[in-house]
């Protein structure tokens, strides 16, 4: 069973389009998180995101915003997609809120042509 | 400049052989993180350490936290095909264990 999953693997899209990426988690954790690893594979976290708080790291422009219907799922919606913002983007949750060994998703490459 | 600096950026050994990757930061590191992740893939947990002083080892991998918090090694002891790929650490710098992570180090391991 896949702890945490997330859909699409791959996408490509044009400039200026709106898209999801979705996650799961069925490890029962409270706590899940967006990053996004751009081409020199550096590793920055967007996100962090539980039933009562959302956590923004001030870097992330406000065409994206973490969608969460409930605990075991957040979703990546982007607005006016970018050039600059292909790259792979990796779901990840964690026990407590806020702490504990984050376990990732196996990341969305998102070309944006 | 990276919060987390990682050093070497990328390493090619010869398989058998030992190696050694650091991590390093200016801050006081609070749950420190080592991952792993093969090329193409997603992000595999290795180690978590916290305490100052902590070793941890997982079959051929050893994980250590220096006493002031602010380095960390990872070593491999005989090194196999199979360690290849990008070790990332990771650790909590911001509110909300929002992870910061090094810049990653690229491992190759020649058969």
């Amino acid at each position: 069973d896949t702890a945490v999953s997330q859909t699409p693997k791959y996408l490509v899209t044009q400039m200026g389009n709106d898209k999801s990426i979705k996650c799961e988690q069925n490890l029962g954790h409270d706590t899940m998180y967006w990053y996004k690893q751009d081409s020199k594979k550096f590793l920055k976290i967007m996100f962090s995101y539980n039933n009562k708080e959302l956590i923004i790291n001030e870097t992330v422009p406000n065409r994206f915003s973490p969608k969460s219907p409930d605990k075991a799922h957040l979703n990546l919606h982007i607005n006016s997609l970018e050039l600059g913002d292909s790259a792979v983007y990796f779901c990840a949750s964690s026990q407590a809120s806020g702490a504990g060994t984050q376990y990732f998703g196996p990341g969305t490459r998102l070309l944006v042509l | 400049s990276q919060e987390l600096e990682q050093s070497p950026q990328s390493l090619i050994v010869q398989e058998g052989k030992n190696l050694t990757i650091n991590c390093t930061s200016s801050k006081t590191l609070y749950g420190l993180y080592w991952y792993k992740q093969k090329y193409g893939e997603g992000l595999i947990f290795l180690m978590m350490l916290q305490k100052g002083g902590e070793e941890k080892s997982h079959e051929k991998i050893t994980a250590k936290l220096d006493e002031k918090k602010q380095q960390s090694s990872l070593h491999i002891t005989a090194s196999q095909p199979s360690h290849a790929g990008i070790y990332l650490c990771g650790a909590d710098l911001f509110p909300g264990n929002m992870l910061t992570f090094g810049g990653g180090t690229r491992l190759m391991v020649k058969p």
